[in-house]
């Protein structure tokens, strides 16, 4: 079964930083690219970030060019964000998820977040 | 980037309803339109992926149609576990969701 479990998450200062992990098991992770999708409070889902599977290919969304990275361990299986210059309108709940296909984003399974408070 | 919007935003519907949710991208997807089904507190959960083929595991009560701009998700005979928000989501070039459609009762 394909499991990804998110960590990292909790209550930072603006400006600050936090990284988040994802650990996923059940496949072969190299495989496939993974991803960040987002849900702020009241808000619905925003794709962030999506990294290859060899790590050598990223995209970011404009709201955290800059600012996030997103990278991969695969002699581990774990996914990363690194989150700087963190300001309020990132507390949201944040997901880790995989392609379901080699190809095209589509997103399957997910994690079930973690939860980034940015507030002073 | 390409934009997708969702009509209607939210409707209330009853356990046996035949239900009806539309997405309209931005410029053509051909058919990388992909819809997810989002309780409070939980995981997203993939329900269709290219516009019409059904993930793995979702009941068939669930159908999803449409190409090119215009897409929809029907739902076929609601059931109490199906109150829940439903997002589109394009494929086709850098990821965007729709707004969601929440459905309760």
């Amino acid at each position: 079964e394909v499991q990804l479990l998110e960590s990292g998450g909790g209550l930072v200062q603006p400006g600050g930083s936090l990284r988040l992990s994802c650990a996923a098991s059940g496949f072969s992770f190299s495989n496939y690219a993974m991803a960040w999708v987002r849900q702020a409070p009241g808000k619905g889902l925003e794709w962030l970030s999506h990294l290859s599977g060899s790590g050598d290919a990223a995209e970011y969304t404009d709201s955290v060019k800059g600012r996030f990275t997103i990278s991969r361990d695969n002699s581990r299986n774990v996914l990363y964000l690194q989150m700087n210059s963190l300001r309020a309108e990132d507390t949201a709940f944040y997901y880790c998820t995989k392609w379901h296909t080699p190809l095209r984003s589509e997103f399957d399974p997910w994690g079930q977040g973690t939860l980034v408070t940015v507030s002073s | 980037d390409i934009q997708l919007t969702q009509s209607p935003s939210s409707l209330s519907a009853s356990v046996g309803d035949r239900v009806t949710i539309t997405c309209r991208a931005s410029q053509s997807i051909n058919i990388y339109l992909n819809w997810y089904q989002h309780k409070v507190g939980k995981a997203p959960k993939l329900l269709i992926y290219a516009a019409s083929t059904l993930q793995s595991g979702v009941p068939s009560r669930f159908s999803g149609g449409g190409s090119v701009t215009d897409f929809t998700l029907t739902i076929s005979g609601l059931q109490p576990e199906d109150f829940a928000t439903y997002y589109c989501q394009q494929s086709y070039s850098t990821p965007t969701f729709g707004p969601g459609t929440k459905v309760d009762v």
